[in-house]
C-alpha cells in the first residue's frame, strides 16, 4: 500500500537558519506529492505540490523537488522566521478506486526561536 | 468565499451519546472527505464522497456513518460515541470527482471532539 515517512520532530531552529524536513514515500505508479502546514489551532493549508518527477513546488520561500529515483520530496527553506512555527505534513495522492485520497506522514513540528 | 466550514468547533460527549459533525463547502467541489487526526498518527481517512449521492469507506470507517446531503454538505455521524473516537476531525473537499480532476484537497478548521 501507499505510505509516507517523514522525519520525526520536534525540530527547533533559530531565526534565519536553514530548514530541511525529509520525506520519502512508497506508492505504485506516479502519485502527486504535497506539503501541508498546520498552524496552532487551525486546519491544514496547502503549502506546495508537485505532480510529476523532477517538478519543483514552491511557495512562501519553501521548496520541494519530486525525486522519483529516491522516492523523496524533502521540504527546504533558506531562512526560517518565527512565523513559520507550525506542524508540516508530507502527503501523497493516488487515485485508488477513484478516491484520490491523501496518505499523510505523521507530521513534523517546527519551532523557530528569535 | 468561506471555503470549507465545520461545526461545531469543540464538543464533549459521554460514552454512548450520538452526534453529527457538519461540513459545508462553497467552492462547488464534487468530492468531499472526512479525516481524523490523532497525536503522532497524521491524518487518516474515515469516509469520502466522490460525488453527490455516493459515499465510500476509507481507512478507519468503523463507528461512523456519513451522509452527502447535497453537493455542498457532507456530515459525519457518531451513533454511539466511544473514548477511542476522541480526536480532531477534519473535513476536506476537492474539485474533481472519481474520474479525475485536480487532486488538491482543501481543509476546514476542524472539530475537536472529546468522549468521556
Amino acid at each position: 500500500g501507499n505510505s509516507v515517512t517523514q522525519m520525526e520532530g520536534p525540530v527547533t531552529l533559530s531565526e534565519e537558519a536553514f530548514l530541511t524536513i525529509n520525506c520519502t514515500y512508497t506508492a505504485t505508479g506516479y502519485p502527486s506529492l504535497f506539503w501541508y502546514v498546520q498552524y496552532p489551532g487551525e486546519g491544514l493549508q496547502l503549502l506546495l505540490k508537485a505532480t510529476k518527477a523532477d517538478d519543483k513546488g514552491s511557495n512562501k520561500g519553501f521548496e520541494a523537488t519530486y525525486r522519483k529515483e529516491t522516492t523523496s520530496f524533502h521540504l527546504e527553506k533558506g531562512s526560517v522566521q518565527v512565523s513559520d512555527s507550525a506542524v508540516y505534513f508530507c502527503a501523497l495522492s493516488r487515485s485508488g478506486a477513484g478516491s484520490y485520497q491523501l496518505t499523510f506522514g505523521k507530521g513534523t513540528k517546527l519551532s523557530v526561536i528569535p | 468565499n468561506a471555503g470549507v466550514t465545520q461545526t461545531p468547533k469543540f464538543q464533549v460527549l459521554k460514552t454512548g451519546q450520538s452526534m453529527t459533525l457538519q461540513c459545508a463547502q462553497d467552492m462547488n467541489h464534487n468530492s468531499m472527505y472526512w479525516y481524523r487526526q490523532d497525536p503522532g498518527m497524521g491524518l487518516r481517512l474515515i469516509y469520502y464522497s466522490a460525488s453527490e449521492g455516493t459515499t465510500d469507506k476509507g481507512e478507519v470507517p468503523n463507528g461512523y456513518n456519513v451522509s452527502r446531503l447535497n453537493k455542498r454538505e457532507f456530515s459525519l455521524r457518531l451513533e454511539s460515541a466511544a473514548p477511542s473516537q476522541t480526536s480532531v476531525y477534519f473535513c476536506a473537499s476537492r474539485e474533481g470527482d472519481r474520474w479525475g480532476g485536480t487532486d488538491t484537497q482543501y481543509f476546514g478548521p476542524g472539530t475537536r471532539l472529546t468522549v468521556l
